[in-house]
């Protein structure tokens, strides 16, 4: 079946830095790609639609600037957490959209902001 | 090896009859179980959880009942609606694991017919 992977799969950082996480679909195109963020026990919620070439369509709720994410190519999409801070620790998963109905997901990713 | 399955990639129900779709587990770690529903193009939406101290969860239309000595859960929906129509996820998770991700299973197609 199609593969997704994420990168890093976990990741501890400084309060203020910025963190980048990649999703890449390794054998199939994926026009579009979905950032997703959960929190312990809690469902996953959608932050942003990500589309190939075109920018990000946002969740209501979801800061713009805080949340940067770039898919420059039909494989590799990357969500950038700005200035983070402890707040932001969560686990953040992507899936990638192969046909109109099939999406997969890729392993997630688990922050940590000290 | 997959851990959570869901061995019927589709499912057809005739409008107001019951849907029952099925999800095995083979983890015994799993103590938190999710239902996402998708509809093409878009992320999957929470639907409805089930504790592992429970055997039966219920909201509206929609009740999921977990057997764990049969590693087994399913979700019915009564009375199918035209707008159930979707992909729906079973999803597990081990909560006292290392990391919060969830383990989903590869979906199963509802059609209601009218």
């Amino acid at each position: 079946g199609a593969v997704v992977s994420q990168h890093p799969s976990w990741v501890i950082c400084k309060s203020g830095t910025s963190v980048k996480i990649e999703c890449r679909s390794l054998d199939f195109q994926a026009t579009t790609m979905f950032w997703y963020r959960q929190f312990p026990k809690q469902s996953l919620m959608l932050m942003a639609t990500s589309n190939e070439g075109s920018k990000a369509t946002y969740e209501q709720g979801v800061e713009k600037d805080k949340f940067l994410i770039n898919h420059a190519s039909l494989t590799l999409s990357t969500l950038t957490v700005t200035s983070a801070h402890p707040e932001d620790s969560s686990f953040y998963i992507c899936s990638a959209s192969l046909l109109r109905d099939e999406q997969f997901f890729g392993p997630g990713t688990r922050l940590t902001v000290l | 090896d997959q851990q959570v399955k869901q061995n019927s990639p589709s499912l057809s129900v005739q409008e107001g009859r019951i849907s029952i779709l099925n999800c095995d587990y083979t983890n015994s770690m799993f103590d938190y179980f999710l239902w996402y529903k998708k509809y093409p193009a878009e992320g999957p939406t929470f639907l409805i959880s089930i504790s592992s101290i429970k055997d039966k969860n219920e909201d509206g239309r929609f009740t999921v009942f977990l057997n764990k000595s049969a590693k087994h859960l399913s979700l019915h929906i009564v009375p199918s609606q035209p707008g159930d129509s979707a992909v729906y996820f079973c999803a597990a998770l081990d909560s006292g694991g290392g990391a919060d991700g969830l383990t989903f299973g590869k979906g199963t197609h509802l059609i209601i017919q009218p």
